[in-house]
């Protein structure tokens, strides 16, 4: 079943500009997940938010996670042409079990 | 992408074949994965293994199998009862002390003929 849903499903912006997405999921988390993958490859790990945690920075990267309305944001700042990919959040509910998103595709224009 | 490695890049299966898609990683990493993914979804679990010799079904196990016979392998086959294969597979490992961060593998994609 899956449990995170992003939003927007694409977003298109110039080369400089923030870019925001989000993420909303159903049940209690133990973290809560942002993972980059490109065209045709793996994906990569960005970031972990714990749910005791409301925010967290990593060079450009912002994440925010609201616990109570069972949504976080992941904001990439001042962005470059090399940023363009999927994002997927990803929620970790314990033992074995991480749940993605749909995805958020996101395009760069330089 | 990180010390996994699969193979085929790409794969082309007849109707009523089994086709076995290769995972292999150098992390020394307890626990593997098989995800599908299918264009515009998320990522889905087919199986997970976190030892040798022991695996678990995921969210959509029906008409694949894996082995888990070393440690650093894991392959998936896509059976014949598998009707609707054609997807983008994803095998990933993830340390016994850290389970939550995962390292992907860069993907097969599987075509039917």
């Amino acid at each position: 079943s899956q449990q995170g849903e992003e939003d927007p499903q694409a977003l298109s912006i110039q080369e400089g500009e923030n870019a925001t997405m989000n993420c909303s999921y159903k049940t209690s988390i133990n973290n809560l997940q942002w993972y980059r993958q490109n065209s045709g490859r793996g994906l990569v790990h960005l970031i972990l938010i714990r749910s005791n945690e409301r925010e967290k920075h990593s060079g450009r990267l912002r994440v925010t996670l609201d616990t109570s309305k069972k949504s976080s944001s992941l904001l990439i700042t001042a962005s470059r042409a090399a940023d363009t990919a999927s994002y997927f959040c990803a929620s970790y509910t314990g033992g074995f079990k991480t749940i993605f998103g749909a995805g958020t595709r996101l395009f760069v224009k330089a | 992408d990180g010390g996994i490695t699969q193979s085929p890049k790409y794969l082309f299966r007849k109707e009523g074949q089994n086709v076995t898609l290769s995972c292999e990683q150098n992390l020394n990493h307890d626990a593997m994965y098989w995800y599908r993914q299918d264009p515009g979804q998320g990522l889905r679990l087919i199986y997970y293994s976190q030892i040798v010799n022991d695996f678990q079904k995921g969210d959509i196990a029906e008409g694949y199998s894996v082995s888990r016979e070393k440690k650093e392998s894991f392959p998936l086959t896509v059976t014949s009862a598998q009707k609707n294969p054609t997807a983008f597979y994803l095998c990933a490992s993830g340390a016994s002390e850290n389970r939550e961060k995962l390292f992907f593998g860069s993907g097969t994609q599987l075509s039917v003929l």
